[in-house]
């Protein structure tokens, strides 16, 4: 199975700065058809999760463009510009380029 | 609106079965493969099972081979899991969602206990 790494475990922002939350993969996610699978979702407090990312780098529909994901075939990156209380809840990478789909552990994201 | 509604969730003993329905509306759901990811108390976010549009096609994590099984009713707009010999591992919420999981259900808590 793909294990997809998280860190940090959890970080504290000051509202209007910025943070970046990193998913590590253990085999690249860039398929044959130039496509890497790796996406992103935000739980928010009991809430259902809600998509973010998808495809590494696009923006899902009615998610704010603070939100951007950048990564290489192993290494991504969500990075939120200007964190809004809004913002607060569990992050999680998630792969799609093989079965079984797996998540990251999830990243925590509380406002200082 | 797209819109996923669990149900049939509750308390159950170890060893016993449990059917899990999803009600779906907003769009054509005979044309999409559906899913089942699962969150225990407190825990991250863990696929389940996966069927095709046409329910040709299914997979399932490792732990639940042979015990769960998903399928679909296109006619309703409906999807389902049946879970067998269930263990207190298999506590969690319950999520129906449309792969890439872009769409959720509200989820529907399983309790497995004696």
């Amino acid at each position: 199975d793909i294990v997809l790494t998280q860190a940090p475990l959890s970080v504290s922002v000051t509202p209007g700065e910025s943070a970046s939350i990193s998913c590590r993969s253990s085999k690249s996610l860039l398929s044959s058809k130039g496509i890497t699978s790796l996406y992103w979702y935000l739980q928010k407090p009991g809430k259902s999760p809600q998509l973010l990312i998808y495809r590494m780098s696009n923006l899902a529909s009615g998610v704010p463009d603070r939100f951007s994901g950048s990564g290489s075939e192993t290494d991504f990156t969500l990075k939120i510009s200007k964190v809004e209380t809004e913002d607060v809840g569990v992050y999680y990478c998630a792969q799609f380029l093989e079965y079984p789909r797996t998540f990251g552990g999830g990243t925590k994201l509380e406002l200082k | 609106e797209v819109q996923l509604v669990e149900s049939g969730g509750g308390l159950v003993q170890p060893g016993r079965s449990m059917k899990l329905s999803c009600a779906a509306s907003g769009f054509t759901f005979s044309n999409y493969g559906m899913a089942w990811v699962r969150q225990a108390p407190k825990k991250g976010l863990e696929w389940v099972a996966y069927i095709s549009y046409d329910g040709g096609s299914t997979y399932y994590r490792d732990p639940v081979k042979g015990r769960f099984t998903i399928s679909r009713d296109n006619a309703k707009s409906t999807l389902y899991l049946q879970m067998d010999s269930l263990r207190s591992e298999d506590t969690a919420t319950y999520y129906c969602t449309t792969p890439p999981f872009d769409y959720w259900g509200q989820g529907v808590m399983v309790t497995v206990s004696s």
